[in-house]
């Protein structure tokens, strides 16, 4: 059975400090996706990661995928308030289903 | 385009009482699915349907049953309703791409609203 985990499961941090999500996997995979959910809100899409040393930037946000240490990092860069949310891994074995992590909840502090 | 839609937003039902959540997605996609949210425990997959006419269960199926309507519509139902079953429910569709030499798949899915149901 596949497991993904997460750490922290919460995070709270001040604004302009540097932070790394980490996104473990339990078993072989080279697709992985990280989401982000505001509170009462949607999923919605942030990084799509489709093979080993593949990483992806958006503003403040960067992603990275190790197959071979079966783990992910989303590392966030002089944070702002706007980044609070929590952010989900998921994991895609099958070409179909995705299993996600618990979330990371995120509070930037001023 | 409305992306992912999904009917009711919120719900509260009496234990036993059945219904019928809704979704329907305008991005032409094959894949649809069925996930719950509850504190703690991330997403959870319920169902899905890799494409029209088909379903499979998914981590947690017990208690529901799908509908794959068209290639539009995906309806989950609670057939006998459980207060275990207060949760946030979440429909998704996906769009299969393909990368590399090997033209490996991927599958980026994206989601609804959701729909907020408390089983009293």
């Amino acid at each position: 059975e596949l497991k993904v985990e997460q750490n922290p499961l919460f995070l709270s941090m001040q604004e302009g400090k540097n932070y790394t999500i980490y996104c473990n996997y339990s078993t072989t995979s080279d697709r992985l996706y990280w989401y982000r959910q505001d509170p009462g809100k949607s999923l919605e899409s942030l990084f799509v990661l489709l093979s080993n040393g593949a990483v992806k930037q958006e503003g403040r946000l960067m992603a990275s995928l190790d197959t071979k240490a079966r783990l992910s990092t989303l590392h966030i860069t002089a944070a702002v308030h706007d980044l609070s949310a929590t952010y989900f891994c998921a994991v895609d074995t099958s070409g179909s289903r995705l299993t996600f992590g618990e979330g990371t909840q995120l509070t930037v502090n001023p | 385009n409305a992306g992912v839609t999904q009917t009711p937003k919120f719900q509260v039902l009496k234990t036993g009482q059945s219904m019928t959540l809704q979704c329907a997605q305008d991005m032409n996609h094959n894949s649809m699915y069925w996930y719950r949210q509850d504190p703690g425990m991330g997403l959870r997959l319920i169902y899905y349907s890799a494409s029209e006419g088909t379903t499979d269960k998914g981590e947690v199926p017990n208690g529901y049953n799908v509908s794959r309507l068209n290639k539009r519509e995906f309806s989950l139902r609670l057939e006998s309703a459980a207060p275990s079953q207060t949760s946030v429910y979440f429909c998704a569709s996906s769009v299969f791409g393909s990368f590399g030499v090997s033209g490996s798949s991927y599958n980026e899915q994206f989601f609804g609203p959701g729909t907020r149901l408390t089983v009293l």
